[in-house]
């Protein structure tokens, strides 16, 4: 079945430094999304990617899809406290309507 | 409302107790969807309905889980003869649809613990 990978597992930065989220798959993706869980709480939905090499950003965040839709990255600018918390991707594959979660990155954020 | 409703956010069950899982999904939102969240963080998907119909039911451990949509009433979830490995936070979603436009939106979870 579809897997996605999901690396690093978790990354310690001081406040300010940048911070980067790497997401892989076994099979081409029709689509990958991004979502953020904070400690104790539940995963919020981020972004949406759809197309081959695609590029989004959202304020410090940004997202890419790539060339082959298999692989994706989140890369946060300057971080702040404000960005702790575990970051999933999910991606859909095919006609496969399914999100399959990767294993998410724990960012913490040393002030 | 534009939240997902899940209730009860905790739930303690002796090992082989019943337990049960609401989930009131968006209003308009067609499909529901259950996963479960282990330590370590892992999702494991669990079951999907499109309003009232089971959509894909392959993540079910059919023996002891069931869960239903029913009209006008919240979702549900429920594990006959809980086992110590049930023990997890369990996630409702819903979503307006399938397609490529469309995120989940997540509830805040019941976190199920057998002892």
């Amino acid at each position: 079945g579809q897997q996605v990978m999901q690396i690093p597992q978790y990354q310690h930065v001081q406040e300010g430094e940048d911070f980067t989220t790497y997401c892989n798959s076994s099979t081409t993706l029709s689509n990958i999304q991004w979502y953020k869980q904070r400690p104790g709480g539940h995963p919020v939905f981020l972004i949406q990617l759809v197309k081959s090499g695609e590029v989004k950003k959202q304020k410090r965040l940004t997202f890419q899809f790539g060339e082959a839709k298999k692989n994706s990255s989140l890369h946060i600018t300057a971080t702040q406290t404000t960005d702790v918390g575990t970051y999933f991707c999910a991606g859909r594959g095919g006609s496969n309507y399914k999100l399959t979660f990767g294993k998410g990155t724990l960012l913490t954020v040393n002030p | 409302g534009e939240e997902v409703a899940q209730t009860p956010k905790h739930l303690v069950r002796g090992e082989g107790q019943k337990a049960k899982l609401y989930c009131a999904p968006i209003k308009g939102h067609s499909y529901v969807f259950w996963y479960q969240q282990v330590l370590k963080n892992e999702f494991k998907f669990l079951i999907s309905f499109q309003n009232e119909n089971v959509f894909d039911e392959t993540g079910m451990p059919k023996e002891r889980f069931s869960a239903k949509c029913l009209p006008n009433s919240p979702c549900s979830l429920e594990i006959q003869a809980t086992k110590l490995e049930d023990s997890a936070v369990y996630f409702c979603a819903s979503s307006h649809g399938l397609g490529q436009d469309y995120g989940y939106t997540f509830g805040s979870g019941t976190r199920l613990t057998v002892v």
